[in-house]
């Protein structure tokens, strides 16, 4: 089955710029979405179909993808973007979806 | 607005079932399957499965295959996820969570439901 790795964790000052990365042979052929959740939440979408922002989502988060690696970016980090994020894609050769292990991003 | 409300926290003991709901609001039920998703305490993310709400043809991950039925009733717009012979590795929150999809290259979930706690004790 397909699997998606990501660092388990990150940290960036604040202000600062972070990419949190995500790696998996399914994304040579589909894209990642990306999800963000804060402690005792259900995640929320932040990037879709590779580079989209959901209404209501800050512009300084984006997406990227070469290869077989999707990336998400904050520029310019707040202390509330502090957060668990999970990538999520297609299997390669059936309908079901994959999540990375996700990446907990500290805020300094 | 679109929103999915699930059912509220459930308490099983080793070998029961469970049956969790999620009620769907403001968009058209049959237009969109559903996913289901877990996420053990202190875990990362897990894929259980996803139905087509529109012909009630559902996918499993083959993990949960033997255990899993995935339901809806198109009069309330609602998905049924019952989880059978659970034992204390199902204790976890299970997510509802809307599909999206462009042509076939790319799918997201948006939104999720709050989740439903369901802890197997004995």
């Amino acid at each position: 089955s397909a699997e998606l790795t990501q660092d388990p964790a990150v940290s960036v000052a604040l202000g600062q710029t972070v990419r949190i990365t995500c790696q998996g042979d399914n994304l040579r052929s589909f894209y990642a979405s990306w999800y963000q959740q804060k402690p005792g939440q259900a995640p929320v979408l932040v990037i879709y179909d590779k580079d989209n922002r959901p209404s209501g989502i800050p512009d300084r988060f984006s997406g990227s993808s070469s290869g077989n690696t999707a990336s998400l970016t904050v520029t310019g980090a707040q202390a509330e973007d502090e957060a668990d994020y999970y990538c999520s894609s297609r299997g390669i050769n059936d309908y079901y979806w994959v999540f990375g292990g996700g990446t907990k991003l500290t805020v300094l | 607005q679109v929103q999915l409300v699930q059912s509220g926290a459930e308490v099983k003991k080793p070998g029961a079932s469970v049956k969790v709901s999620c009620k769907a609001f403001g968009y058209t039920f049959t237009s969109h399957y559903m996913h289901w998703v877990r996420q053990a305490p202190g875990q990362g993310l897990e894929w259980v499965a996803v139905i087509n709400c529109n012909d009630g043809r559902p996918m499993y991950a083959q993990k949960f295959q033997d255990r899993v039925t995935v339901t809806r009733d198109t009069s309330t717009n609602t998905v049924y996820l019952e989880v059978n012979s659970l034992t204390s590795e199902d204790t976890a929150n299970y997510y509802c969570a809307r599909d999206h999809s462009r042509e076939e290259t790319s799918w997201w979930f948006d939104p999720w439901g709050q989740g439903t706690l369901v802890t197997v004790s004995s």
